[in-house]
């Protein structure tokens, strides 16, 4: 398809267990974004990618999350021993330019941990 | 302290009239504001921007004010049509960060037939 594609659509975990986000940007979009959403909440900033280099991970909650995009343009959000505050829509977007004026969303991942 | 806020959490149009949807902000240095519309189970759908030196930014049904002095920014649809109901975020991106978004919690909008 033309948009982003985020897989799984839903993803239950037990605590303690890890997991992988996959995302598929818009073909030949350089920037790459992973944002978190809870419940009745705006997204907030996860990391940024521009290719296949992470210019930033501030927003990166712990050690236990981890993002990667190896080859400039899928990418996976990986979070190690998951724990209920985890639980959230994990959102990525792309953009053809550098910054993040227009951004194209994927419909998210939905984690719940248990 | 940077900060963007969407104090009404939802809102109910009659179909045909206008919307107002309203977001205020604590940061007198964000460059530009964006807004986006959010259908359930899907992702953010950009909408419309306006940067921070203008007052006015408008595309077809959709107008955005800007207020630098009262820090305060309003989406108008006019007219409403059911296809508008939706959640709406604003966002300006964060002063010291180059790939930063800060978003408002959104505000449901529903359109009443």
């Amino acid at each position: 398809g033309a948009g982003v594609s985020q897989s799984p659509r839903y993803k239950v975990a037990k605590r303690g267990q890890d997991v992988a986000l996959r995302c598929d940007p818009i073909s030949g979009h350089v920037s790459l974004f992973w944002y978190q959403q809870a419940l009745g909440q705006g997204p907030e900033f996860l990391t940024y990618f521009q290719n296949e280099a992470q210019l930033d991970k501030s927003g990166l909650p712990s050690d236990r999350f981890f993002a990667e995009r190896p080859e400039g343009s899928v990418s996976t959000l990986k979070i190690q021993r998951t724990q209920q505050e985890d639980s959230a829509v994990y959102l990525c977007a792309s953009s053809k330019s550098l910054g993040n004026e227009k951004l194209f969303f994927g419909s998210g991942t939905q984690l719940s941990v248990l | 302290d940077q900060q963007v806020k969407q104090n009404s959490p939802s809102l109910s149009v009659q179909e045909g009239r206008i919307s107002i949807l309203n977001c205020d902000y604590t940061n007198s240095m964000f460059d530009y504001f964006l807004w986006y519309k959010k259908y359930p189970a899907e992702g953010p759908t950009f909408l419309i921007s306006i940067s921070s030196i203008k007052d006015k930014n408008e595309d077809g049904r959709f107008t955005v004010f800007l207020n630098k002095s009262a820090k305060h920014l309003s989406l108008h649809i006019v007219p409403s049509q059911p296809g508008d109901s939706a959640v709406y975020f604003c966002a300006a991106p964060q002063e010291d960060s180059n790939y930063q978004l800060i978003w408002g919690a959104g505000t449901k909008l529903i359109i009443k037939p």
